[in-house]
């Protein structure tokens, strides 16, 4: 079956752009996660939906920082107005299991989008 | 300090030895304890979970917490050329839902 797929795979912006980058996840996964992955260091937690709701966004570094999943499935991750620091890797989880849940900490990863900012 | 310490290495050991990979914690509420693989250019993979305290064995993979130390450690056993990845120790807090990972220990397996 399919895993996460994220696109596109590898982005290049002008300082200022606006981007979106999409996650599309293992079809009947609930739960949906953001990271964000800068080089050298560990993924950093960004956002969370369950189903169509965003139940956290508390990791978004700014309002510049945007993510929706308006059906439940597909979600898109928007910057507005990149800046240099956006340069990293955009991971996107989904998991079968509710937010408090056992089974949560299950998340399938897809492959990430990199984004650079020129 | 961070809530989840992890050496980045490079590691670099020969085919066949045992690994040891570990990371420190601080944060009393964690709860599940999972370890991710990571190849160059690939999104994360789920290697192994342990809820609260104890080993699980998996394979060559062994994974063990102490939680009255907050150290989780992960062993490999007989490594391959193929374990050549980046390792991350994550957890879950009993409070929220977001994985903690550590900053990742680069492996590499001399042939």
């Amino acid at each position: 079956g399919a895993g996460v797929s994220q696109s596109p795979r590898y982005k290049v912006a002008k300082r200022g752009q606006d981007v979106a980058l999409r996650c599309d996840p293992i079809s009947g996964h609930v739960s949906l996660f953001w990271y964000q992955q800068a080089l050298g260091q560990g993924p950093e937690f960004l956002t969370y939906f369950q189903n169509e709701a965003q139940l956290d966004k508390s990791g978004l570094p700014s309002d510049r920082f945007f993510a929706e999943r308006p059906e439940g499935s597909v979600s898109t991750l928007k910057i507005q107005r990149t800046q240099q620091e956006d340069s990293a890797v955009y991971l996107c989880a989904s998991s079968p299991a509710r937010g408090g849940q056992a089974g949560i900490h299950e998340q399938y990863f897809g492959p990430g989008t990199r984004l650079t900012v020129t | 300090q961070k809530e989840v310490e992890q050496d980045p290495g490079p590691l670099s050991v020969p085919e066949g030895a045992i690994v040891s990979l570990n990371c420190t914690y601080s944060n009393s509420a964690f709860q599940y304890f999972m370890w991710y693989r990571q190849y160059s250019r690939k999104g994360p993979e789920l290697l192994m979970y342990t809820y609260s305290s104890g080993n699980k064995e998996d394979g060559r993979f062994t994974a063990q917490v102490d939680k009255s130390s907050k150290y989780i450690s992960l062993f490999i056993r007989d490594s391959q050329p193929s374990d050549s990845a980046t390792y991350l120790c994550a957890m879950i807090s009993n409070r929220d839902d977001k994985i903690i990972f550590g900053k990742g220990t680069r492996l590499h397996i001399l042939p």
